[in-house]
C-alpha cells in the first residue's frame, strides 16, 4: 500500500521569504496526488491537484507543486509567503479510492 | 449553505457513554468518509461508505461503528467512549476515480 512522507513537521518563515514543503509517496504508477490546507480552527481545503499531463500545477493563493515522477515527489512551493499562510499543510495520494495522507506540516509565518 | 456538515461542531462527553456523530451532504457524492485528526498524526481514515449498502472498515475502526442511512447521511459513532478519543473528527466525501475529497467543518469530541 502507498504511504506519504512529510519530511518537515514545523516550518517557521518570515514574511516574503519563499517556501517549499516536501512530500514522498512511496511507489509509482498512476497516481493522482493532491495537497490540502487547514487554517487554524477550520476544515480542510483543496489547494491543488495533480492528475496527469504538465507536471508543474498551480492552485490557490499562489501555491503550486510540481510532480516528479523519477523522485516520487510532489512539493509545495511559493515564492513569497505571506502572515495569512499560517496553516498546517498535507499532503495526499489517492490509492484504490482512499486517500493516503501524509503527517502534515506546520507552517507559521512571522509578521 | 456548506455542501458537507457535520453535527454536534462541539462535544464533551464522559467515558463509557455513546456518542453519535452526524454528517450530510447535499453534493450528491456516493463515497463518504469519516477521519479523525491527532496532533502530529494527520488524518487516520476511521470508515468509508460507496454507497448505502458498502461499508469498510478503514485503518483504525477499533471502538467505533458507522451507520449509512442515506446516500446523503453517513453517521459515526462510538458505543462507549474513552479518553483516548478525544479528537477532531471529519468526514468527507467524494466522487469520480480521482477521489478528490470534500471535507465537513469537523467535530472536536473531548472524552473525559
Amino acid at each position: 500500500a502507498q504511504s506519504v512522507s512529510q519530511h518537515n513537521h514545523h516550518v517557521i518563515l518570515s514574511e516574503a521569504a519563499s517556501l517549499e514543503l516536501g512530500c514522498n509517496y512511496s511507489y509509482g504508477g498512476t497516481v493522482n496526488l493532491f495537497w490540502y490546507v487547514q487554517y487554524p480552527g477550520q476544515h480542510l481545503q483543496l489547494l491543488l491537484k495533480y492528475f496527469s499531463g504538465d507536471p508543474l500545477v498551480k492552485g490557490i493563493k499562489g501555491f503550486e507543486a510540481e510532480f516528479i515522477k523519477s523522485k516520487f515527489s510532489f512539493n509545495l512551493r511559493k515564492p513569497s509567503v505571506q502572515w495569512s499562510d499560517t496553516a498546517e499543510y498535507f499532503c495526499a495520494v489517492n490509492d484504490n479510492y482512499q486517500l493516503i495522507w501524509g503527517a502534515g506540516t506546520k507552517l507559521i509565518i512571522k509578521p | 449553505d456548506a455542501d458537507v456538515t457535520q453535527t454536534p461542531r462541539n462535544r464533551i462527553t464522559k467515558t463509557g457513554k455513546r456518542i453519535m456523530l452526524e454528517c450530510s451532504q447535499t453534493k450528491g457524492h456516493d463515497r463518504m468518509y469519516w477521519y479523525r485528526q491527532d496532533p502530529g498524526l494527520g488524518l487516520r481514515l476511521i470508515y468509508y461508505s460507496f454507497d448505502v449498502k458498502d461499508i469498510n472498515k478503514g485503518e483504525i475502526s477499533d471502538g467505533y461503528s458507522v451507520s449509512r442511512q442515506a446516500q446523503a447521511k453517513f453517521s459515526l459513532s462510538l458505543e462507549s467512549a474513552i479518553p483516548n478519543q478525544t479528537a477532531l473528527y471529519f468526514c468527507a466525501t467524494s466522487v469520480g476515480l480521482r477521489n478528490e475529497q470534500f471535507f465537513g467543518p469537523g467535530t472536536r469530541l473531548t472524552v473525559l
